[in-house]
């Protein structure tokens, strides 16, 4: 158990839907990250927030957007669905703000578009 | 074009045979992690390696650092079942970097 909870485990949804996927970091921690992975493009990144604050980007469509709260949990709004995102959506966390120490991950929230 | 490129992509071998899987790039890093991550679940932190030519092992697992801190390899030994896994490797162009992910190598280990 990494200590990073994520939330719904599976979501199955349609086209031109919208959903928000839920990550509580570890106790402690500051950075929540956002990754997507997929079958043929592997782990990517997308977002990173550090204490609230937006501190990285990386390849996240603007269909996507993301939020980390005063309680440090965070949020992945996916909308306009379409059926390439379908997708494993990890959430992972540190201490500190930086990308280069261990990154302890959730369990991941698996999307199914239709 | 991936940053990093992990090989083989997919190996299945017998239990007591011994493998590499190898991490490749042409940009060199500052440092560089393996994970391995099992079916239903994130990624785990098995090493980080951060000095050329530097050898860590993790009992059947060794992980070597190129001398170039531009590769790296994964050696087990005596694999085993419980082994099975998708192995990432994931690196640091620069301190404080975010890190870049291979798209990995899934093994499976047959009884």
């Amino acid at each position: 158990d990494s200590g990073v909870t994520q939330t719904p485990k599976h979501l199955i949804t349609a086209t031109g839907q919208r959903v928000t996927l839920r990550c509580s970091p570890r106790s402690g921690d500051l950075s929540v990250y956002w990754y997507q992975q997929s079958l043929d493009q592997g782990l990517q990144f997308l977002i990173q927030y550090y204490n609230g604050e937006e501190r990285a980007k990386g390849n996240i469509l603007e269909r996507f957007s993301a939020q980390q709260f005063p309680d440090l949990h965070s949020e992945l709004n996916l909308s306009s669905l379409e059926l390439g995102d379908s997708a494993l959506y990890f959430c992972a966390s540190t201490k500190r703000g930086a990308h280069t120490g261990e990154l302890f991950f959730g369990e991941g929230s698996r999307l199914t578009v239709l | 074009t991936q940053l990093l490129e992990q090989s083989p992509q997919f190996l299945s071998i017998q239990e007591g045979e011994n493998l590499t899987v190898y991490c490749n790039s042409s940009s060199v890093f500052s440092s560089l992690q393996w994970y391995r991550q099992e079916p239903g679940e994130g990624p785990v932190l098995l090493v980080t390696v951060v000095t050329g030519g530097e050898v860590k092992k993790l009992k059947r697992l060794t992980f070597q650092f190129g001398d170039a801190r531009k590769d790296s390899s994964l050696h087990i030994t005596a694999a085993q079942p419980g082994d099975t896994g998708l192995y990432l490797c994931a690196g640091a162009q620069t301190s404080g970097s975010r890190l870049t992910f291979g798209e990995g190598t899934q093994l499976t280990v047959n009884p």
